[in-house]
């Protein structure tokens, strides 16, 4: 099992592109999650997902969008980068079952955006 | 408001000094707390989940431990490979996932 996996590892953009985060899981977890870091704060939770289709707004959501069409991927897309979307972003998947206790959340080793 | 602090925010041990992390939070409706290591350029390893107030669980030298106010990360007579920073996470409410708070976590480093 390869976990979670995301790419690119490292990414600089100029303000204003867009581009992609990947990211995808082969433990056939239901829910995924994105998330940035910052240096000396906590994780932030962008957008999640629940399941194939379904998507809501975590924490910190603006100037983001993503999809899930398939159990494994969970896309982030950046529209119009600006410099305070440099950060480190995981991604993360976990498995829940309806009425039973959370699991642990499996992540990615992240992606270094710099906006410049 | 929903919280979650740790502390110390940095740490520094000789080799052997056993010590504690602590998770303080403030949520309604505990659905469960999570501690995960994270070493540097990597994502955040799992560590233990507790579920409730007296819970304890152990794994080599560490062993964490939660109340209805906080958890403590114990770590007895620490080796070097034992730095990294630690992260207490806290699943709060009754719906999906979108109660998930991290604290900013402690930086511990270990000298031989």
């Amino acid at each position: 099992n390869a976990g979670v996996t995301q790419t690119p590892k490292f990414r600089i953009l100029k303000i204003g592109q867009s581009m992609t985060l990947q990211c995808t899981q082969d433990m056939n977890h239901n829910y995924m999650y994105w998330y940035r870091q910052d240096p000396g704060m906590g994780l932030k939770l962008i957008y999640y997902s629940v399941g194939a289709g379904i998507t809501d707004k975590g924490e910190v959501p603006n100037g983001y969008n993503v999809s899930r069409s398939t159990t494994e991927d969970f896309p982030l897309r950046l529209e119009l980068a600006a410099p305070s979307q440099t950060s480190v972003y995981f991604c993360a998947s976990s498995y829940k079952v309806k009425g039973a206790n959370n699991q642990p959340q499996h992540f990615g080793d992240g992606t270094r955006l710099s906006i410049l | 408001e929903d919280q979650v602090t740790q502390s110390p925010e940095a740490l520094r041990l000789q080799e052997g000094e056993s010590s504690s992390l602590n998770c303080s939070y403030t949520v309604s409706g505990l659905r469960g707390l999570f501690w995960y290591r994270q070493d540097p350029g990597k994502g955040p390893e799992f560590l233990f989940t507790l579920y409730s107030a007296g819970e304890e669980k152990e794994k080599e030298r560490l062993k964490a431990t939660l109340t209805k106010k906080e958890s403590f990360l114990h770590i007895t007579a620490p080796k070097p490979e034992d730095s990294a920073t630690y992260l207490c996470a806290v699943q709060a409410g009754y719906s999906s996932a979108s109660k998930i708070i991290f604290g900013s976590g402690t930086r511990l480093s270990i000298r031989p």
